[in-house]
């Protein structure tokens, strides 16, 4: 079993759609948790981190994190066309971070 | 000015060769990192540096050698390169502090293609 699961998708949404992404993780040690964006071609970058449980904001992203249940949600409100790539969950136990699949998003214009 | 710069961006070569990736950063950071995406786009790291000194070093074949000469730059040697070696290595580095340490900035990528 992997320490960190995510969907692959594909996920195909019409523009305007929320967006809802999560992962699971089976290590209690990670204590970040971030989300990163990855265009077709290009290296990731870092969209959203989270220290421990909670939720945060930034502009039409939602980060979530329930450390209980070992889950971590991304949501995109107002989904735009230039959102289309693959979203990659990361989490670090303070030594390495270690990632999803990465879920690949295409909104449809 | 590209933060972190890998080349080259291609690489396509045959079984059994010995090749090369360089990776420099300008971010002034002192932590530098080599990751491997495979076809499924799964990241999964490598090796990490930090000022100059190995600090991870996953399960990977001794075929594989980092070696950062200086803090700004980490490059990755391949040796009797194998089809399933063919993936795309990222670079990336961070700030040493521990609590940034999930803020990595990552280079664009070299494919490496095995024939």
């Amino acid at each position: 079993q992997k320490e960190v699961e995510q969907d692959p998708g594909p996920l195909s949404v019409p523009e305007g759609a929320i967006v809802s992404l999560n992962c699971t993780y089976s290590n209690s040690a990670f204590q970040y948790f971030m989300w990163y964006r990855q265009y077709s071609r290009k290296g990731p970058e870092l969209l959203m981190y989270t220290y421990s449980s909670g939720n945060k904001e930034d502009g039409r992203f939602t980060a979530q994190v329930d450390k209980s249940s070992k889950y971590i949600s991304l949501f995109i409100r107002d989904s735009q066309p230039s959102d289309s790539a693959t979203y990659l969950c990361a989490m670090s136990d303070d030594y390495k971070l270690s990632f999803g699949a990465g879920t690949t998003v295409t909104v449809r214009a | 000015d590209t933060a972190v710069s890998q080349t080259p961006k291609y690489l396509v070569t045959q079984m059994g060769n010995d090749k090369s990736i360089k990776c420099e950063q300008n971010l002034g950071h002192d932590t530098m990192y080599w990751y491997k995406q495979d076809s499924k786009k799964f990241l999964k790291i490598m090796f990490s540096y930090n000022n100059k000194e190995l600090i991870i070093n996953e399960t990977v074949p001794n075929r594989f050698s980092p070696k950062s000469p200086d803090k700004a730059h980490l490059n990755l040697h391949i040796n009797s390169l194998e089809l399933g070696d063919s993936a795309v290595y990222f670079c990336a580095s961070s700030s040493g502090s521990r609590d940034l340490s999930y803020e990595q900035y990552f280079g664009p990528g070299t494919r490496l293609t095995v024939t």
